[in-house]
């Protein structure tokens, strides 16, 4: 069965820390990871990621895969009380396939206080 | 572009009750999933869809739960009869499946069964 694990369940840090949030993956035709941010109900898009050791950044936000060990990273520093929410990983489709579902984890709970 | 849409925002109902939820995906998405967020848990696919046929239903409990998109645009998702574990976000998301790989969401339905 495919199963997508984040670590930690939750964390909470201060304005300015930098934090890393991990998920690791165990999928049959695994095809790429997609990192969104849960504010209130919609999940928003942050990064998808196909190969391995190419980071991909936004802003204080950067990601990478490794598809040897079979997990991802998302990396946020200096951070702000606008970067609470919780962060899903998914393991799921990449450019085409009409029968590739999205596979989540339960998320990391992100709280960043003043 | 406008944006998946659901509706309604917020139900309560009773258990043993009846309740349907709607979703219009962004205009041209060709697959459209439903998932299913409990609290603390990370969204778990329902049923997707490819145009008006359904792909993957296999966490659908089709002893309560059923699923349509005709015409291949926008989807309803019933329940009848509401059990009180049924509580939880109810997410549709819409992916141009020959494009790109993220999925788009819409706001949820957050469903109370009481």
């Amino acid at each position: 069965e495919d199963k997508v694990v984040q670590s930690p369940l939750s964390l909470v840090v201060h304005e300015g820390d930098t934090v890393t949030l991990n998920c690791s993956y165990e999928v049959t035709n695994f095809r790429s990871l997609l990192w969104y941010k849960q504010e209130k109900k919609a999940p928003t898009f942050l990064f998808m990621l196909t190969s391995s050791g190419i980071e991909k950044k936004s802003g204080r936000l950067s990601s990478i895969l490794d598809k040897k060990e079979l997990f991802s990273i998302l990396n946020i520093t200096a951070t702000q009380t606008g970067d609470s929410a919780i962060y899903l990983c998914a393991v799921g489709p990449a450019y085409g396939g009409a029968t590739n579902k999205l596979i989540f984890g339960t998320g990391t709970l992100l709280a960043v206080q003043p | 572009e406008a944006g998946v849409a659901q509706s309604p925002r917020y139900k309560i109902i009773e258990k043993r009750q009846s309740v349907a939820f709607w979703c219009n995906p962004i205009s041209g998405h060709a697959t459209l999933y439903w998932y299913q967020q409990i609290l603390g848990q990370g969204p778990k696919l329902l049923i997707q869809f490819q145009n008006n046929g359904v792909v993957d239903d296999s966490q659908l409990p089709k002893d309560r739960f059923s699923a349509e998109r005709l015409k291949g645009v926008d989807s309803t998702l019933k329940i009848q009869p509401a059990k009180l574990e049924d509580s939880a976000v109810y997410l549709c998301a819409s992916r141009p499946s020959f494009r790109t790989g993220e999925a788009f969401f819409g706001q949820g339905t957050r469903l109370t069964v009481v």
